[in-house]
């Protein structure tokens, strides 16, 4: 069974300009979640997708949006980028139900230059 | 909110030392536990899952435990090899409905020398 796959694996964007990352599920999973990876605040948590709807929101300003489409993969999209966007933006998916354990993609590394 | 802390930071051992890594949380109103490895520049990969109505999970080499009450997990590797190589993070999923939103610890950087 394929993993979670994420794309672009590099970006190097400018500020002000704005950027969009895609993830694809593993196979029959439905919930997708992002998550920010800095050296400074580590792993924090953008938000999560269900059923092309947002479940749940972590703490970041409204430059940060997503969204979810009907075969699970998701985007996300960071507008005007500031030099503190620079990171890993990581995505996991899950089964249906909090019981279930996630599973990451090998993450974006974006750098705004 | 809740609050993952992991000690130590860094971690050295020679091969073939068992040892254990620490996970501490806040509000011990949580879904579950899981526990990852990292390696430089990539994703996280899952080691170990613990439902809150568990103590332990094993897998192989690893032993994870959980004190929910007291806020504490425990990883413990056995045998280490210079592959267990790795940034390692807990994290935890409250248990509010709706929310599969993990919190993560800072991890723990463990080097095993041959």
């Amino acid at each position: 069974k394929a993993g979670v796959t994420q794309t672009p694996r590099y970006l190097i964007k400018t500020r002000g300009q704005q950027v969009t990352l895609s993830c694809s599920p593993i196979s029959g999973h439905r919930s997708v979640s992002w998550y920010q990876q800095t050296p400074g605040q580590g792993l924090q948590f953008l938000f999560e997708y269900f059923s092309e709807t947002q479940r749940n929101k972590g703490n970041f300003p409204g430059r940060f949006s997503g969204r979810q489409f009907s075969n699970s993969r998701s985007e996300m999209n960071v507008s005007t980028l500031e030099l503190g966007d620079s990171a890993l933006y990581l995505c996991a998916s899950s089964r249906a139900g909090a019981a279930y354990e996630q599973y990451f993609g090998p993450g974006t590394r974006l750098t705004v230059t | 909110k809740q609050e993952v802390t992991q000690i130590p930071a860094a971690l050295s051992v020679p091969e073939g030392e068992n040892l254990v890594l620490n996970c501490s949380f806040t509000d011990s109103a949580i879904y579950n536990l899981q526990w990852f490895r990292q390696d430089p520049g990539k994703g996280l990969t899952s080691l170990l899952l613990i439902q809150s109505s568990q103590r332990e999970q094993t897998s192989g080499r690893l032993n994870a435990s959980l004190d929910k009450s007291s806020g504490r997990s425990t990883l413990y590797i056995a045998a280490s090899q210079p592959g267990d190589s790795a940034t390692y993070l807990c994290a935890v999923k409250g248990d509010q409905t709706g929310a599969n939103n993990l919190f993560f610890g800072t991890g723990t950087r463990l080097t095993v020398i041959p």
